[in-house]
């Protein structure tokens, strides 16, 4: 598996359910990050957690993190149709090249009204 | 205050040209990134600059490709002489410091290569 590997690769509820996806990951980090993508659209920074943090919210966001597992976990909770969209998570490593962002291959997030 | 902004949004190119790709970063960056995201994929790190310098390019392809980001202007990514395998998507991405931590990213160019 690579960096920063999400799954489900696709997940399909109904709106006002909640909504989970996973990210696993190899190396040490400095940081991980959630983005959302539309369809054919830019990347929507979502929310960051840093190593020593181990959950933080935003919103209807929760992310998590267990650095000893490696892998985070990003639920949103009462989805709505205007939730649909690819979501990646972005790890930072730790050391001298903690500004390059590898990204999973994402979770296909689909909310049916 | 604008956000990255990147030009041309959608490119065609044919086989053999030449593509142009144009970012220029969030008033008061002076850190930009490329990734390029092909089909079904996640984003990849192709290079980091900072004005006037080239801090890693690491994920460019060896040949053909090419970064700058003069000390005035957009930086520019530049492909030379395409193949199909260059269809993708482009983000640029800039910051205040070169952390990922204030990485803000552009709308992309979505480059088509027939």
């Amino acid at each position: 598996s690579q960096q920063g590997e999400e799954d489900p690769q696709a997940l399909s509820i109904q709106e006002g359910e909640n909504a989970t996806m996973n990210c696993s990951y190899k190396t040490s980090i400095n940081n991980l990050q959630w983005y959302r993508q539309n369809s054919g659209r830019g990347l929507v920074h979502l929310i960051l957690i840093r190593s020593n943090e181990r959950e933080k919210h935003s919103g209807r966001l929760r992310v998590t993190l267990d650095t000893s597992k490696k892998s985070s976990s990003l639920l949103i909770t009462a989805s709505r149709a205007a939730d649909t969209a690819s979501y990646f998570c972005a790890t930072a490593n730790s050391g001298g090249s903690n500004y390059k962002l590898t990204f999973g291959k994402g979770t296909l997030l689909t909310v049916n009204p | 205050n604008a956000g990255v902004m990147q030009n041309p949004r959608h490119l065609v190119r044919r086989r053999g040209q030449e593509a142009r790709l144009r970012c220029s970063p969030m008033k008061g960056h002076s850190h930009v990134y490329w990734y390029r995201q092909l089909p079904e994929e996640g984003l990849k790190f192709m290079v980091y600059l900072q004005k006037e310098n080239i801090i890693d390019e690491s994920g460019m392809p060896k040949e053909r490709f090419s970064a700058e980001f003069p000390k005035e202007g957009p930086s520019i990514l530049r492909i030379q002489q395409v193949v199909r395998g260059d269809s993708a998507a482009y983000f640029c991405a800039s910051s205040s410091v070169g952390d990922s931590h204030e990485q803000f990213f552009g709308p992309g160019t979505r480059l088509t290569v027939l």
